[in-house]
């Protein structure tokens, strides 16, 4: 079956533009989390949904990042007046009730 | 599977009891990460241990890693309430691969 998707896969910009990352959880998953890698680093998480709402936000970095779930599925990360440390892949994951997180492909975003 | 596997999958242990989990991996490895997830929460990143280093400390948590037999061990002392979690390890090269975990609970 479908795993997690995310878009688009790379996404190179300048810096102080704003970008919006794309998540697509596996079908009927009520749990949504984005994290980020930098390079050779560990995983940071950055949110966590549970169907629309976003029980931990404990995690966005700044106010320039901001992450919305409609209808329960589909979510989006924006972050706004990207600065070149936002250089990272964002992995989405999702899980059911097991609590098992499937991992995204990630975006690698690039700010020049 | 690509997966790699955490031993045991569940263990419960007295508050103060030390705690060891294991891992064993499939690839080949840049560096070999340990991760806790308390329940409804996302994954908190533990430590990192890279493929040229034998063993880690980071307070009351120390990693080992062995490439030959492709297996890492997290072995968290004086455990304490607040470590119940489930416990994962990840082998990171170009991309990351997450084990299944392993549950911990620690007894009052």
């Amino acid at each position: 079956g479908a795993g997690v998707s995310q878009s688009p896969s790379n996404k190179v910009t300048e810096k102080g533009k704003d970008v919006e990352l794309r998540c697509d959880p596996i079908s009927g998953h009520t749990a949504l989390y984005w994290y980020r890698q930098s390079l050779g680093q560990g995983l940071e998480f950055l949110i966590y949904f549970q169907g629309n709402s976003a029980p931990d936000k404990s995690g966005l970095p700044s106010d320039r990042f901001s992450a919305e779930r409609t209808g329960g599925s589909v979510s989006t990360l924006t972050i706004q007046r990207t600065q070149q440390e936002d250089s990272a892949v964002y992995l989405c994951a999702s899980s059911s009730l097991t609590n098992t997180q499937y991992f995204g492909p990630g975006t690698r975003l690039t700010v020049l | 599977s690509q997966q790699g596997e955490e031993d045991p999958q569940a263990l419960s242990i007295q508050e103060g009891e030390n705690a060891t989990m294991n891992c064993s991996y499939k690839t080949s490895i840049n560096n070999l990460q340990w991760y806790r997830q308390n329940s409804g929460r996302g994954l908190v990143h533990l430590i990192l241990i890279r493929s040229n280093e034998r063993e880690k400390h980071s307070g009351r948590l120390r990693v080992t890693l062995d490439t030959s037999k492709k297996s890492s061990s997290l072995l968290i002392t004086a455990s304490r309430a607040a470590d119940t979690a489930s416990y994962f390890c990840a082998e990171v090269d170009d991309k990351i691969i997450f084990g299944k975990g392993t549950r911990l609970h620690i007894l009052p």
